[in-house]
């Protein structure tokens, strides 16, 4: 399975600021998604990262708040803009190698946790 | 659209006892189901996946769980559960090459 690392792990931000989050996996994979798991929920999709195109967004979810790039098979970033006390959440991204058959099977990061102030 | 009930947002079984964790799922088409595990400050661990082929699913950590298509259900289930099994469990449906759909969770508790 494929070995992904998420950057930071957790920080704390001020009202207003921005963060990205860094996605890095070990291997080529054909799809890379980001969840977000607001506290004591389940995850909730917020885009797919498409390599070379614009990424896919959930209902809900708007590209002016959650830039998302994918340069290249093996990274991806998530930025959260201007941020509010509502977006302190845990950000999972998520990699499905369709090479191993399209099955659904996606496997997570660590997370990043984001606390904002 | 699919959909994923847990039934169940806190499960407590003593050490030693059965764990069964309760998953239906909704799909207009034949489903991939999957459990995964997130211990805590840790993302998501996959469990188990039925993809279509046997309808009794084994896993990691002596998991496993049984397609029931005429009650679509997918109930996780442990003959003997440890100490280490507490944790929060998913169940997730996806239609393949796309989105998964969870639900909202289970927490595991084990008592000594």
């Amino acid at each position: 399975s494929a070995v992904i690392s998420q950057k930071p792990s957790r920080d704390i931000c001020q009202r207003g600021t921005s963060l990205t989050i860094q996605c890095q996996v070990d291997s080529q994979v054909t799809m890379m998604f980001w969840y977000r798991q607001q506290p004591g929920q389940s995850l909730t999709l917020i885009a797919t990262a498409n390599q070379g195109s614009e990424a896919t967004y959930e209902s809900g979810f708007v590209i002016d708040k959650f830039p998302i790039s994918r340069p290249n098979l093996t990274f991806s970033t998530l930025t959260v803009s201007n941020m509010s006390p509502e977006d302190s959440s845990i950000y999972l991204c998520s990699v499905e190698d369709l090479r191993r058959g399209a099955s659904g099977e996606q496997f997570f990061g660590p997370g990043t946790r984001l606390t904002v102030l | 659209a699919q959909s994923v009930t847990q039934l169940g947002s806190h499960v407590s079984v003593s050490e030693g006892a059965l764990v069964l964790l309760r998953c239906n799922y909704s799909s207009s088409v034949p489903p991939y189901l999957f459990w995964y595990v997130q211990y805590p400050n840790q993302g998501l661990q996959l469990l188990l996946k039925y993809t279509s082929a046997a309808t009794l699913v084994k896993g990691i950590n002596g998991f496993e769980a049984e397609f029931k298509k005429s009650e679509t259900s997918f109930h996780l289930t442990k003959p003997s559960a440890h100490m280490s099994d507490a944790a929060e469990y998913f169940c997730a449906v996806s239609r393949g090459a796309q989105k998964l759909v969870f639900g909202q969770g289970t927490r595991l508790t084990i008592n000594p």
